[in-house]
């Protein structure tokens, strides 16, 4: 399974732009770039995920570099419910089925106030 | 839309008891379904995976054991808790919708202490 390299934490004003990387330099064509939030004593919970292109959706936006092997996650305004770990996993679209995917620690985003 | 419930969220057992978390799966049919514990700290361990009813691959050894007996329940279980399968344990599905991307939807998660 191909892996992602995030940093183990980071931090953040609160309201200030954050910009979550991750590393995937061993991404196949197919796959897709997920990001997931666990939020304190809660299971993960699906942020955004994408192939090619830049994504946005309510919760955040994903840049996704030219050569695909990295990637960004970004909170527009960061508030303290922001304060989770973010995990950041590749899928492979072509799998319908079961398929091993690893979550590492994640990045672990403290919002100061 | 699809919702996926686990239960009890927690609970507390003394060593040498027996183990059940159940999960559900509403709104999908033919999901596959994911058992995952994560121990405090520490990120998620990929415990048992199912493709199907009746269908049950583990990804590592251990005193656990999971079953599939109808579509959308998935069920957690061990004969004797060990001290060491305390954590977090965490429900998980996802679907055969390629537009999706293959996301994977966790439940709300149960914390199981041994004591």
């Amino acid at each position: 399974d191909a892996k992602t390299t995030q940093p183990n934490s980071m931090e953040s004003n609160e309201e200030e732009p954050v910009h979550l990387p991750c590393n995937h330099s061993t991404i196949s064509g197919t796959d897709y770039i997920h990001w997931y939030r666990q939020l304190p004593s809660q299971g993960p919970e699906y942020v955004i995920h994408g192939l090619t292109s830049n994504v946005n959706n309510r919760m955040a936006s994903l840049a996704i570099a030219e050569d695909r092997k990295s990637s960004t996650l970004i909170l527009h305004r960061a508030t303290l419910r922001d304060a989770a770990v973010y995990y950041c996993i590749l899928r492979d679209s072509r799998i319908t089925g079961y398929q091993k995917v690893t979550f590492g620690i994640g990045t672990k985003l403290q919002v100061i106030p | 839309s699809q919702t996926i419930h686990q239960w009890p969220a927690t609970l507390v057992q003394p060593v040498g008891s027996p183990l059940s978390l159940e999960c559900t799966v509403e709104g999908t049919s033919n999901p596959n379904l994911y058992w995952y514990r994560q121990a405090a700290g520490r990120g998620l361990q990929l415990l048992f995976y199912s493709v199907g009813i009746g269908q049950i691959s583990s990804e590592v050894p251990q005193n656990l054991s999971a079953s599939r007996p109808q579509d959308r329940q998935f069920i957690l279980s061990s004969k004797k808790l060990l001290l060491s399968d305390s954590g977090f344990y965490l429900c998980a599905w996802s679907g055969l919708d390629i537009s999706s991307g293959n996301t994977i939807y966790f439940g709300e998660g149960s914390w199981l202490t041994v004591v």
